[in-house]
């Protein structure tokens, strides 16, 4: 019930195309988080949702937490080369450390 | 500045050998964390730890130990380091209630030969 099961596993799009990766779990929880990878980095925080049903843009980054709480999705509008990394989803674990549980992520490539 | 920093960036090693990663934040978080990256990109919690509090993933062998001389500092100890160790080590910390400010570092890529 801990597992979260990102999609798709890899994506290659051409420049100005749109975008949408997602999340699921079998258990319901309280945070969604999308986390961005650039090579030889750490993860970077996008987007933090805290509410079922809420969506929330970072410029032209768009997340949902789903209404049943077991899954959440991101989109990316008008791609550019930069934007060219690892997804990540990720939740709290739960207890009072913020242990996170991450998806397996999803990997884009943009080709210009 | 570096919110999280670790050192090394990079670090080969032969099987066997004891190795220390250091990590230090100045976020004046309260919490910080170790998670590996293994080589297919999956993240993995492996210790978290406030000044009250230290958790383990019961996955993680007990060769691994973090260690904190103060609240700013996470260094992780490896004993007898094997091939399977290979994997890329983050550190990362956050403040105690809230996860939006959770910042990791850029990594350690350690390699076991």
């Amino acid at each position: 019930g801990q597992q979260l099961n990102q999609s798709p596993q890899s994506m290659f799009i051409q420049e100005g195309e749109d975008v949408s990766m997602n999340c699921t779990s079998s258990s319901i929880f309280n945070t969604w988080l999308w986390y961005k990878q650039d090579p030889g980095e750490g993860p970077v925080l996008l987007i933090a949702l805290y509410k079922a049903g809420e969506l929330t843009s970072n410029g032209r980054l768009t997340a949902q937490f789903g209404i049943t709480r077991k899954d959440s999705f991101l989109n990316i509008s008008a791609s550019i080369p930069s934007d060219v990394g690892i997804y990540f989803c990720a939740r709290d674990y739960g207890g009072s450390q913020g242990n996170l549980i991450f998806g397996k992520g999803t990997k884009l490539s943009v080709k210009p | 500045d570096t919110a999280v920093s670790q050192t090394p960036k990079y670090l080969v090693t032969q099987m066997g050998n004891d190795k220390s990663i250091k990590c230090e934040q100045n976020l004046g978080h309260d919490t910080m964390y170790w998670y590996k990256q293994d080589s297919k990109k999956f993240l993995k919690i492996m210790f978290s730890y406030n000044n009250k509090e230290l958790i383990i993933n019961e996955t993680v062998p007990n060769r691994f130990s973090p260690k904190s001389p103060d609240k700013a500092h996470l260094n992780l100890h490896i004993n007898s380091l094997e091939l399977g160790d290979s994997a890329v080590y983050f550190c990362a910390s956050s403040q105690t209630g809230t996860l939006y400010g959770y910042t990791f570092g850029s990594g350690t890529r350690l390699t076991v030969v």
